[in-house]
């Protein structure tokens, strides 16, 4: 069965810093890998998703993921944090025939 | 883009009380929709996946009985928790997956129903 998992419950930058979230994946198949952003008593938001096109995926607010199967990772990153990135953040994984699923979430703390 | 939209967004209820909560895909045709659960700064707990005129299937450890689940048309599913009691508390959030859009097994979500029983 497929799984994430998300180094570091909790990831704190100053404004202006690279933001960094880890996700390495599991699966026995291609995966189909998504990152989802959560603010406080909301949903989730697709911020980008890799579905086997080109393995370096850019997404919303200047967040851009690179799927890396070598090392079975798709780590998120966005070049220079801003105050309103403060969130959770969700890396899941989905493949033919199994639904989506998600890890543990990293919770981002932005710095002034 | 696909939306999908939740009913209420919060509710607040008595202990023995049943309490319904909508998903709606708004632009959409959904072939299946899931409930999740989410405890306080935890991850999201699929709890059933829900295909439109099936039974739906309960994740392990969830009681069917406690969380009634339909999903009677391709823009609606409901989560109805029976009896509820303050363990039950928590945030409950959906999402439907489009039938284009299931080789990828992308899921739109919606914005959550907290659920308080006192």
């Amino acid at each position: 069965a497929q799984s994430v998992t998300q180094l570091g419950s909790h990831v704190s930058v100053s404004e202006g810093a690279l933001v960094l979230l880890r996700c390495n994946y599991s699966s026995s198949v291609p995966p189909y890998l998504f990152w989802y952003v959560q603010y406080p008593n909301q949903g989730l938001q697709l911020l980008l998703k890799y579905t086997s096109a080109a393995t370096l995926v850019k997404g919303i607010n200047g967040f851009e993921a690179e799927f890396k199967k070598s090392e079975t990772s798709f780590h998120l990153t966005k070049p220079s944090a801003h105050m309103s990135d403060a969130a959770e953040y969700f890396c899941a994984v989905s493949d033919l025939g199994n639904d989506m699923r998600f890890g543990a979430g990293t919770r981002l703390t932005v710095k002034p | 883009g696909a939306v999908v939209s939740q009913h209420p967004s919060w509710v607040i209820c008595k202990s023995g009380t049943s309490v319904k909560i909508e998903c709606r895909s708004l632009d959409f045709q959904a072939t299946t929709m899931f409930w999740y659960r989410q405890f306080p700064k935890q991850s999201l707990m699929l709890m059933a996946t829900s295909n439109e005129g099936s039974k739906a299937t309960y994740e392990q450890g969830v009681e069917k009985d406690k969380f009634l689940i339909n999903h009677a048309s391709l823009t609606l599913s409901t989560l109805t928790v029976t009896s509820a009691h303050p363990e039950d508390s928590s945030f409950y959030i959906c999402s439907a997956r489009e039938a284009l859009q299931s080789s990828y097994n992308e899921q739109f979500f919606g914005p959550g129903t907290r659920l308080t029983v006192l």
